[in-house]
């Protein structure tokens, strides 16, 4: 089944405290990103990909980085997290930059 | 910076037709608009893209006027189960960062 698989899906931590948000694709996409969804601010894009080693700031990179060593893979990385990067995050790839994005079901992170 | 909005929310009832449209004020000539839509605690699902015109699939259809500075996205006969969150997205002009509207709530009623 095609899919976009993002883990974990849920997870509460404390600031500073360094995490990583995998994204997996089999799809064999080269275009994969990552947003945020926040109440009264919608969804916005946090980075993308063009392709393996090919990585571009979305519109909120501060705080995230992200690797494309990989074509499946693209993780997110809080190298130290703090409070105002609780938020539900997606990933989404699709076969080119202008193509559809397919979504997954999201992670859910609370920094405490 | 490409800037999209949309309605914050409408109500319609089962069978009518809703058309919900997207302003985004700067998109290139080759630029696609793609909506989605998102149930509570899923991830945003593809409905239906296109760049000028009109285009039509199974579930709904999207026309672009020839400015290209709106979009509407047009759901014939909805019923319950389209209740959700629509977005449009569209590419900041010129490259593939990508700018979602601010989303409009659609509460069809029986």
């Amino acid at each position: 089944e095609a899919q976009v698989t993002q883990n974990p899906r849920y997870l509460i931590t404390v600031t500073g405290k360094k995490l990583t948000v995998t994204c997996s694709q089999n799809m064999n996409h080269e275009y994969m990103s990552w947003y945020r969804q926040d109440p009264g601010l919608g969804l916005r894009q946090i980075y993308y990909s063009m392709n393996v080693e090919v990585t571009d700031k979305g519109d909120v990179p501060e705080g995230y980085k992200v690797s494309r060593k990989e074509k499946r893979n693209f993780p997110l990385i809080l190298e130290s997290p703090s409070p105002n990067q609780t938020s539900l995050y997606f990933c989404a790839s699709s076969s080119a930059g202008f193509q559809p994005q397919h979504f997954g079901d999201g992670t859910r992170l609370s920094i405490l | 910076l490409a800037k999209t909005t949309q309605p914050i929310s409408m109500d319609s009832y089962e069978g009518q037709e809703v058309n919900i449209t997207c302003s985004h004020n700067n998109i290139a000539t080759n630029d696609y608009i793609t909506w989605y839509q998102q149930f509570p605690s899923q991830g945003p699902r593809f409905i239906i893209q296109g760049y000028k015109t009109k285009v039509t699939n199974e579930v709904a259809s999207l026309f672009i006027p020839a400015d290209r500075k709106s979009s509407t996205l047009s759901l014939p006969r909805v019923s319950l189960s389209d209740t959700a969150v629509y977005y449009c997205l569209v590419p900041t002009s010129g490259t593939y960062k990508y700018i979602f509207g601010t989303g409009t709530r659609l509460k069809v009623l029986a």
